[in-house]
C-alpha cells in the first residue's frame, strides 16, 4: 500500500539555525498536508499543497511540493524556541480518500 | 466554534477488557477520522466515517470498530484489549472529507495493563 516516509526522525538545532524536513511518497499524491504537534498536544494543520511544484510561505516557514507530486519539504528559517514540536507530513487523495501520515520529524531548539 | 472534543481523556484498562472512546466533531463537520498514535509507529489511520457510513478503513484487526451517529458524533470500540493497544487515540473532523484539512481533538490516552 501507499507509504509516506519522512526524514530525519529527529533534529536538534541551535536557535537561529535553519531546519528542513523531507517527505517522500511511494505513489503520486493528489495533495500533501503539513501538521505541527507541540509536546503533549495534538496535531494542528499548517498548510495544504495541491499543485505540482507549488511553493507556499508562512512567515519563516516554506513548504514545497515536488514536480512529480511524490515529495515535499518544510523549511524553517532562523528557528525559534516556539518552533519546538513534531512536524508531520500527510499525503492524501490517492488511497480511497484517506490521509497517510509520515513518521514525523521531532524538532528541538536549544536557546 | 467549539473544537473537537474527546472523552474520556485518560483511560486505564487491563488485557482482555473492551473500551469505547467518544468523539464530538466541530459543528457542521460530517467526516470523522480516527488515528492511533504511538512513539514507534507515528500516526496510523484507523477509519473514517462520513454521514454515518464507514468510508475508509486502515490496516487494523477487527477488534477495532467504530460508528457514527446522525449528529456526526462518533465512537470507537476496541475489544479484547492487548498491551500493544496502549496509545493516544486521536479523532479528527473535517468538513469535506478524510483527505482534506483535519481538525484534531486532544486525544484519549489509553493504557492497557
Amino acid at each position: 500500500g501507499q507509504q509516506v516516509m519522512q526524514i530525519p526522525q529527529y533534529q536538534h538545532v541551535q536557535e537561529g539555525e535553519d531546519f528542513t524536513t523531507y517527505c517522500n511518497s511511494s505513489t503520486t499524491l493528489s495533495n500533501i498536508q503539513w501538521y505541527k504537534q507541540r509536546p503533549g498536544g495534538h496535531p494542528v494543520f499548517l498548510i495544504q499543497l495541491v499543485k505540482s511544484g507549488e511553493v507556499k510561505k508562512q512567515k519563516r516557514l516554506t513548504f514545497q511540493f515536488g514536480e512529480a507530486k511524490k515529495n515535499s519539504s518544510l523549511h524553517i528559517t532562523a528557528t525559534q524556541t516556539t518552533d519546538v514540536g513534531t512536524y508531520f507530513c500527510a499525503g492524501g487523495g490517492n488511497q480511497g480518500g484517506k490521509l497517510i501520515f509520515g513518521q514525523g520529524t521531532e524538532l528541538s531548539v536549544k536557546p | 466554534k467549539a473544537g473537537v472534543t474527546q472523552t474520556p481523556r485518560y483511560l486505564i484498562k487491563t488485557r482482555g477488557q473492551q473500551v469505547t472512546l467518544s468523539c464530538s466533531p466541530i459543528s457542521g463537520h460530517r467526516s470523522v477520522s480516527w488515528y492511533q498514535q504511538t512513539p514507534g509507529q507515528g500516526l496510523q489511520f484507523l477509519f473514517e466515517y462520513f454521514s454515518e457510513t464507514q468510508r475508509n478503513k486502515g490496516n487494523f484487526p477487527g477488534r477495532f470498530s467504530g460508528r457514527q451517529f446522525s449528529n456526526s458524533r462518533s465512537e470507537m470500540n476496541v475489544s479484547t484489549l492487548e498491551l500493544g493497544d496502549s496509545a493516544l487515540y486521536l479523532c479528527a473532523s473535517s468538513n469535506r472529507g478524510g483527505y482534506n484539512e483535519q481538525f484534531f481533538g486532544p486525544g484519549t490516552r489509553l493504557t492497557v495493563l
